[in-house]
């Protein structure tokens, strides 16, 4: 069975400063991943997804993340976090034949950025 | 397009009464996935249809559940009789089917029930 571990469920960085989210997934084939961005009282917006190639991929808001096949892993990063990206993140793997679909989410990451 | 519309955004309701959540997904998309967020359990998957049809209800918690989808741009999902544990955020989502870089799932802004 697909899961998805978010091990950090707070995270308080500095605005201006580094962030870095952490995801590590568990899946018995080629997945694709996701990062999802939930503000409060909103939906989730998609931030960024790898499918295959280039195993850095860019989002929207100046995020991005990197698939490492050996770690298991598709941490998210950010170089200067802005107090606007104070949010809920959420990584999720979904099968790669038939697309993302079906998708098995991690618990979030509740970013909080201090000004 | 103007997204993944849900009705209502907040429903509060008395426990034993029933409930019905509706869902327009974006216009040309083959996939409808609802979701339930709870602290307790985070984002679940409850069922998803593809061209209408129910592919995977598993993550329905039990018959008290139940979700329809009568045409490409409606879908309801119907809580009966409601208890108070099914108090969550709902999520309705669509996609386009097939694998490829447009695939991705599209939500709404979420029904918060509140079961008392």
């Amino acid at each position: 069975a697909q899961s998805v571990t978010q091990p950090d469920i707070h995270i308080t960085v500095s605005e201006g400063a580094s962030l870095e989210l952490r995801c590590n997934y568990s899946y018995g084939a080629t997945p694709y991943l996701f990062w999802y961005v939930q503000s409060p009282g909103q939906g989730l917006q998609l931030l960024l997804k790898y499918f295959s190639g280039d195993t850095l991929v860019q989002g929207i808001k100046g995020f991005e993340a990197e698939f490492k096949r050996s770690q298991s892993s598709f941490n998210l990063r950010k170089p200067s976090v802005h107090w606007s990206d104070a949010a809920e993140y959420f990584c999720a793997v979904g099968p790669f034949t038939g697309g993302g679909n079906k998708l098995t989410f991690g618990t979030g990451t509740q970013l909080k950025v201090e000004l | 397009d103007a997204g993944v519309i849900q009705s209502p955004r907040h429903e509060v309701t008395e426990m034993g009464q029933e409930v019905t959540l509706r869902c327009k997904p974006i216009s040309g998309h083959d996939y409808l996935f609802w979701y339930r967020q709870t602290m307790m359990r985070g984002l679940e998957l409850l069922i998803y249809f593809n061209n209408n049809v129910p592919i995977d209800d598993s993550g329905m918690p039990e018959d008290r559940f139940s979700a329809k989808m009568p045409n490409a741009s409606f879908s309801t999902l119907k809580i009966q009789p409601s208890e108070p544990r099914d108090s969550a955020v709902y999520f309705c989502a669509s996609s386009l089917v097939g694998a490829g870089s447009n695939t991705e799932a599209f939500f709404g802004q979420g029904t918060r029930l509140t079961v008392v």
